[in-house]
């Protein structure tokens, strides 16, 4: 079975910190990767794609990584209150169980 | 709105009820997907859809579960005979490749 593992507890950050999230998975051979950040009560909405080793940056996100150690990470520069939701891994189709930023003003 | 929609957004039910929730891709979307996603985990994989075809079903999905994307376009989620343990947020998304997942806004559904 694949799996994607969130294992870090709810991140609190300052307004303005970078927040940083990780993920690992098992399946070796997987190709794509997603992060999908999730506001209370709504649906995931898709925010960085990644499919081969090394830094994708957008805007105030950069995803990530390394499929020698089978991690995928997530970095929120300049954190702003809006940031704060739940963010999900996806590897291929499976997903994580998310991880919950909360940035304080 | 061009975006993933789905109907209905609430159903209610009694157990041993069938229930059927329809979902309506991105228009140009060839693929479509479905999960099931409860409180405080991440959705969880049930099928999904290349146009027509049904490529992969999870193994974990009760045989009480089916899903339909005639002509390849919309798509039916049938749950048979529901149990207390079906309640949750269906969700589902579309993808014009890669899996790169546009989510619809979710059926919530309660077995009582």
């Amino acid at each position: 079975q694949k799996e994607v593992e969130q294992n870090s507890g709810p991140l609190s950050v300052p307004e303005g910190a970078i927040a940083s999230l990780n993920c690992t998975y098992s399946d070796r051979g997987s190709q794509s990767f997603f992060w999908y950040r999730q506001y209370s009560g709504k649906s995931p909405e898709l925010i960085m794609s990644i499919y081969s080793n090394g830094d994708k940056e957008d805007g105030r996100f950069t995803a990530q990584l390394n499929k020698a150690s089978q991690y995928v990470s997530l970095l929120i520069r300049d954190s702003q209150p809006s940031d704060s939701a739940t963010y999900l891994c996806a590897v291929g189709l499976a997903f994580g169980k998310g991880n919950q930023v909360v940035v304080i003003p | 709105d061009t975006g993933v929609s789905q109907d209905p957004r609430h159903k209610i039910t009694k157990r041993g009820q069938n229930v059927t929730f329809r979902c309506d891709p991105i228009s140009e979307h060839n693929r479509l997907y479905w999960y099931r996603q409860t409180l405080g985990q991440g959705p969880e994989f049930l099928t999904y859809f290349q146009n027509e075809a049904q490529l992969e079903k999870s193994r974990l999905l009760s045989d009480r579960f089916s899903a339909e994307r005639p002509k390849g376009s919309f798509s039916t989620l049938e749950i048979q005979r529901t149990e207390q343990g079906d309640s949750a947020m269906y969700l589902c998304a579309s993808s014009p490749t890669r899996d790169e997942q546009y989510f619809g806004p979710g059926t919530r559904l309660t077995v009582t």
